[in-house]
């Protein structure tokens, strides 16, 4: 049973540009979360889906948008890169919106913006 | 401003030490604390979680001790060995809603 995966591992992009991340869940999971890592800092929640819709958001621009796909796996996509996006996005799936507690988490992209 | 304190930043204990790392959170309306193990490379992965009807819990070599009067929470590892360095992180959540983060302990137990 495969967990959660992300693509692509690393990634570097310039300032002003756009990326798009995409996560996987976990088998039988349903809902995505999404986290951004700096370095040396904890996960900082960034947004969930659950049923193809933004349920909850974190502090965090409209630069940061997603999307969920019909088998639940989810896309975060940042525009106009500045180099504090630098860091370790993180995905995290769970079965049914709210029960956090079975939150499972992708290895991650790493995300370098020169 | 940040919703969980997390202390100390690092940690370096012998093999067979008990490394405790310590928690403090001010919102009273969480009601879910879950430590999570990150490895170099890797996504956090759950350790074990406490909820505050409870003032501890423990699994394996792994105890959380919690004091809902002092609001804080922590993380002992009993019997350290090496394979346990790593980087702990706390959290903590209402039921449903996001999960805030400490900043992190590394933990480094010497052979």
């Amino acid at each position: 049973d495969a967990g959660v995966t992300q693509s692509p591992t690393h990634l570097i992009k310039t300032r002003g540009q756009q990326v798009t991340l995409r996560c996987s869940p976990k088998s039988g999971h349903d809902t995505v979360s999404w986290y951004q890592q700096a370095l040396g800092q904890g996960p900082q929640f960034i947004f969930q889906y659950y049923e193809e819709e933004e349920r909850q958001r974190g502090n965090f621009p409209d630069r940061f948008s997603g999307h969920q796909f019909p088998n639940y796996s989810s896309e975060l996509n940042v525009n106009a890169l500045l180099l504090g996006d630098s860091a370790l996005y993180l995905c995290a799936s769970s079965y049914g919106q709210g029960l956090q507690e079975t939150q499972y988490f992708g290895p991650g992209t790493r995300l370098l913006v020169l | 401003q940040q919703q969980v304190k997390q202390s100390p930043q690092s940690l370096i204990v012998q093999k067979g030490g008990i490394p405790i790392i310590n928690c403090a959170y001010e919102n009273t309306a969480f009601d879910y604390f879950p430590w999570y193990q990150q490895f170099p490379g890797k996504g956090p992965a759950l350790l074990i979680a406490i909820r505050p009807d409870v003032s501890e819990k423990k699994e394996g070599r792994f105890t959380i001790s919690f004091n809902k009067s002092a609001k804080q929470f922590s993380l002992h590892i009993m019997d350290s060995q090496p394979g346990d360095s790593a980087t702990y992180f706390c959290a903590a959540s209402t039921t449903g809603n996001q999960f805030y983060f400490g900043t992190g302990t590394s933990l480094t137990v010497i052979p």
